[in-house]
């Protein structure tokens, strides 16, 4: 089945410091994969995706590369905010399916 | 982007009770809802996925009877937890698609607890 393994939380950052979160999934296919942003209070909001191999999505500073030799999809950020902090979630979709597999999300503080 | 907004934010009822989550898609006609449980630290687990106007899928391992269910118009689905037991408190979350191979859009999230 399918399946997203993510790096465990939480996770604290100075302002202005580099942020990687460590994604891995294990699927049938050819997936596509998805960052999910979750500010506090609020519902989850995509934040960047890929749908096929060796695709670079990006947003707001954030970016994830679709690795298929390494089944990775890790978030990095070259200078993390203190409005960052929030969970982030990764997550696939098999195929044309519209069901999100998604990981156990990371908690993300970033200090003034 | 599109507003998906789920009420209530936050529930605590007694044991044995029912409790309804209402889902709606406030700017958009909302073809296919899904409806997700978080238990802590653990991913979202997808329960059902619902279509307006016909029955809702469960997933496996999901009573049906248990938590029902109900896409009645193209902008609400509610999902009733029924006779809930404190093994239920959880966290809800629904999203909303409009079509095939369109972005979902999620709600808020609702935090039961079950005493």
């Amino acid at each position: 089945g399918n399946s997203v393994t993510q790096m465990e939380g939480p996770v604290t950052l100075s302002e202005e410091a580099f942020l990687t979160i460590n994604c891995t999934y294990t699927a049938t296919g050819y997936p596509s994969l998805f960052w999910y942003v979750q500010y506090p209070g609020e519902g989850l909001q995509l934040l960047l995706k890929a749908t096929k191999a060796d695709d670079k999505g990006s947003n707001k500073g954030f970016e994830a590369t679709y690795r298929k030799e390494t089944t990775s999809f890790h978030l990095e950020k070259g200078s993390v905010q203190v409005s960052d902090s929030a969970v982030y979630f990764c997550a696939l979709t098999p195929g044309s399916a519209r069901q999100l597999t998604f990981g156990s999300g990371t908690q993300l503080t970033v200090l003034p | 982007g599109a507003v998906v907004s789920q009420h209530p934010s936050r529930v605590i009822c007694k044991s044995g009770t029912s409790v309804k989550i209402e889902c709606r898609s406030l700017d958009f006609q909302a073809t296919t809802m899904f409806w997700y449980r978080q238990f802590p630290k653990q991913s979202l687990m997808l329960m059902a996925t619902s279509n307006e106007g016909s029955k809702a899928t469960y997933e496996q391992g999901v009573e049906k009877d248990k938590f029902l269910i109900n896409h009645a118009s193209l902008t609400l689905s509610t999902l009733t937890v029924t006779s809930a037991h404190p093994e239920d408190s959880s966290f809800y979350i629904c999203s909303a698609t409009q079509g095939r191979n369109t972005e979902a859009f999620f709600g808020q999230g609702t935090r039961l607890t079950v005493v």
